[in-house]
C-alpha cells in the first residue's frame, strides 16, 4: 500500500521562485493536512481540507496556498518563496469516524525538504 | 486550545519498560488524547489514542488518569527502534486544527 506520497522529496529554490508540492493518498480519506517542521520544533499546521473542493487555514498559512480539486490530492503552493519558508513539509490524511469524529489515526508522508536560498 | 506539557527528553535501557508522561490540566470533556512518534528523518507515526479508559494496542498502552488531567504512554519493552520524539496531542471531536508541541525525545540505551 502506498499510503501518503509526497512529491518531490527534496527541492532547492531561489528567493522569489514558485513551486507546488503534491500530496497523494490512496486510502479514500476525507481529511488532508499540510504541516511544516523547522529544526528542533514540533509540527505546525499550514492548511487543511475536510473534503474535495474545500480548504481552510491552519496556524501558519501566510505565504502558502492550497487546492484540493480531487479527493486523493492536496496541493501546497508557494507563490514567491522566501528563506523563512525553508523547512520540512509533511502531508497527512485521516478519515472521520461516526463515533469519534476526527479522532482517528492520521497517516503521514515522508516529507519534502525545501531549502530557499 | 488545550495544551499539553511533556518532558523534553528521557532515557531508557533497552528491553526495559518506558513510561512517557503528559500533563493536560486544561483538557475538556470532549478532547481525545493522541500519541504520535517521529523517528529520525521520517514523518510522524500514529501510536495510540483514547478518551477516558486505558487503551492497549500492539505498539503501546495508554494510561489515562481518572481526572483526565494527565496520561502516560507505556512502551512495555523498549527497543532501539523506539528511539524517537513522542508527541502527546489533544483533539476535540470535530476540531481539525491539531497542534503538535515539541514532544519528548526518547533515547534507548543498549
Amino acid at each position: 500500500n502506498a499510503g501518503v506520497t509526497q512529491t518531490p522529496k527534496f527541492r532547492v529554490l531561489k528567493t522569489g521562485q514558485s513551486m507546488t508540492l503534491l500530496c497523494a493518498q490512496d486510502m479514500n480519506h476525507e481529511y488532508m493536512y499540510w504541516y511544516r517542521q523547522d529544526p528542533g520544533m514540533g509540527l505546525r499546521l499550514i492548511h487543511y481540507s475536510v473534503g474535495e473542493g474545500t480548504t481552510a487555514k491552519g496556524e501558519v498559512p501566510d505565504g502558502y496556498n492550497v487546492s484540493r480539486l480531487k479527493k486523493q490530492n492536496f496541493l501546497l503552493g508557494l507563490e514567491s518563496a522566501a528563506p523563512s519558508q525553508t523547512s520540512v513539509y509533511f502531508c497527512a490524511s485521516s478519515y472521520s469516524d461516526p463515533r469519534a469524529g476526527v479522532n482517528t489515526e492520521a497517516f503521514f508522508g515522508q516529507g519534502t525538504r525545501l531549502t530557499v536560498v | 486550545d488545550a495544551k499539553t506539557t511533556q518532558p523534553n527528553s528521557m532515557e531508557s535501557n533497552e528491553e526495559e519498560p518506558v513510561h512517557l508522561p503528559c500533563n493536560h490540566s486544561t483538557i475538556s470533556g470532549t478532547d481525545y488524547i493522541h500519541w504520535y512518534r517521529q523517528l529520525p528523518s521520517q514523518g510522524p507515526e500514529y501510536v495510540i489514542h483514547g478518551l477516558t479508559s486505558n487503551v492497549n494496542n500492539r505498539m503501546a498502552s495508554l494510561a489515562i488518569a481518572e481526572d483526565r488531567k494527565s496520561s502516560t504512554l507505556i512502551l512495555h519493552r523498549a527497543t532501539l527502534r523506539d528511539a524517537a520524539v513522542y508527541y502527546c496531542i489533544l483533539r476535540d471531536w470535530g476540531y481539525q486544527k491539531v497542534t503538535f508541541g515539541t514532544g519528548t525525545k526518547l533515547q534507548v540505551i543498549p
